[in-house]
């Protein structure tokens, strides 16, 4: 069974400074790969995706991810954290084949510091 | 484009009462999800539809939850009798089809005292 693991409950930083969040995954196959954001009492959204291809996948907000298959990992980068990125962020994976139903870590909640 | 919409936004009722929460989702998407999410936890799967038919539903308990989507359209999602452990937040996503991106509503919020 597929499965995600957030390291981190909680990440504090400072208004500008640089954002790695961790994500982990557990698949047997070439997986389907997402970050979501969700604001306080909003939807989840999504961020980036990976499903095949170029490694470094490129996402809304100025987000990015590296997919590393030797370390089973997909990252969640942003070079310079603005306040309204204080939200939580969710990893989540998917199989390959056919039908697929994202599988959400525990999230990893962001604070920023002005 | 009208995105996911849920109602109601907040419920709180007792245990064992029952309750339901409704879900239309993005018009033309064919496939839709429900999930809840308790406090502090990732969403977890409850029930995918694919129209109005049921493609995976392994993780909704049977004995208490109910979900139907009769004319491939909106959707209910029933918990009687609900129980303490109850309280989380309902998302309903779709999408366009199995393998589409999923969009999610806002949530229902249900406390159970």
């Amino acid at each position: 069974a597929q499965s995600v693991t957030q390291p981190d409950i909680h990440i504090t930083v400072s208004e500008g400074a640089s954002l790695e969040l961790r994500c982990n995954y557990s698949y047997g196959a070439t997986p389907y790969l997402f970050w979501y954001v969700q604001s306080p009492g909003q939807g989840l959204q999504l961020l980036l995706k990976y499903f095949s291809g170029d490694t470094l996948v490129q996402g809304i907000k100025g987000f990015e991810a590296e997919f590393k298959r030797s370390q089973s990992s997909f990252n969640l980068r942003k070079p310079s954290v603005h306040w309204s990125d204080a939200a939580e962020y969710f990893c989540a994976v998917g199989s390959s084949g056919g039908s697929y139903i994202p599988t959400f870590g525990r999230g990893t909640s962001l604070i920023v510091h002005p | 484009e009208a995105g996911v919409a849920q109602s109601p936004r907040y419920k709180i009722i007792e245990k064992r009462q029952s309750v339901a929460f409704w879900c239309n989702p993005i018009s033309g998407h064919a496939t839709l999800y429900w999930y809840q999410q308790i406090l502090g936890q990732g969403p977890k799967l409850l029930i995918q539809f694919q129209n109005n038919g049921v493609v995976d539903d392994s993780q909704l308990p049977k004995d208490r939850f109910s979900a139907e989507r009769l004319k491939g359209v909106d959707s209910t999602l029933k918990i009687q009798p609900a129980k303490l452990e109850d309280s989380a937040v309902y998302l309903c996503a779709s999408s366009l089809d199995l393998v589409g991106e999923l969009f999610f509503g806002e949530g229902s919020r249900l406390t159970v005292l």
